[in-house]
């Protein structure tokens, strides 16, 4: 089956310590994304990567990092420097930057 | 960015078409409208999008107004997995590869 998948769905981190969150796609798609949503609110642009080897901040990119080293993977890392980790994270893909995305099942990151 | 403003939620008698409306009226010609919705928990799903014209898939239609400031998603027999919070989103086509999403409406179908 094409798709996005991200692992785990459920996360759990003490406070300080850095995460990363995987997203993988066999879709081809050259353009991937990550948001975060928090609840009640609508989903906010952390990073994103058009073409392997590059990638861009979105509005909210303090305290992650991306990197972008194989078409299919794009993986976040929430680093200790963000305050509010606490979230439900999101990945995308798209074919080309200005085309449909289409969104993984989400990571419930939770630091205690 | 145009902005949308849709209402916060709405209900629906199982069965029934839902429509679902949406005010973009600082839309530029370029810029397409998005629908797109969320199921509790899982990740946004894709169901339509358009320009000018209005267009149907096997999902939904999607109703655009002629001086395209507003639109209309309609579901045209709506059921109980349709309930979920509803995306209205006008794509930034210059700048970036944002999708801007802003609260929805929360579609409660009800048996």
């Amino acid at each position: 089956d094409g798709g996005i998948t991200q692992s785990p769905k459920y996360l759990f981190r003490k406070e300080g310590q850095n995460v990363t969150l995987s997203c993988e796609q066999n879709l081809n798609h050259d353009a991937m994304y990550w948001y975060r949503q928090d609840p009640g609110q609508g989903l906010r642009l952390i990073y994103y990567s058009q073409i392997v080897n590059d990638f861009q901040k979105g509005d909210i990119a303090e305290g992650y990092s991306v990197s972008r080293e194989k078409k299919e993977s794009f993986p976040l890392t929430v680093t200790s420097a963000q305050k509010n980790p606490t979230a439900f994270y999101l990945c995308a893909s798209s074919i080309g930057g200005r085309d449909t995305q289409y969104f993984g099942p989400g990571t419930r990151l939770t630091v205690l | 960015d145009a902005k949308t403003t849709q209402p916060t939620s709405m209900d629906c008698a199982e069965g029934r078409a839902a429509n679902l409306p949406c005010n973009h009226s600082t839309i530029s010609g370029n810029e397409y409208v998005y629908w797109y919705r969320q199921i509790h928990s899982q990740g946004p799903q894709y169901i339509i999008h358009g320009l000018k014209n209005n267009e149907t898939n096997e999902m939904a239609s999607l109703i655009i107004t002629e001086d395209r400031k507003s639109s209309t998603l309609i579901l045209p027999h709506a059921t109980l997995r349709d309930t979920a919070v509803y995306y209205c989103i006008v794509r930034v086509k210059n700048t970036g590869n944002q999708f801007y999403f802003g609260t929805g409406t929360s579609l409660t179908v009800i048996p």
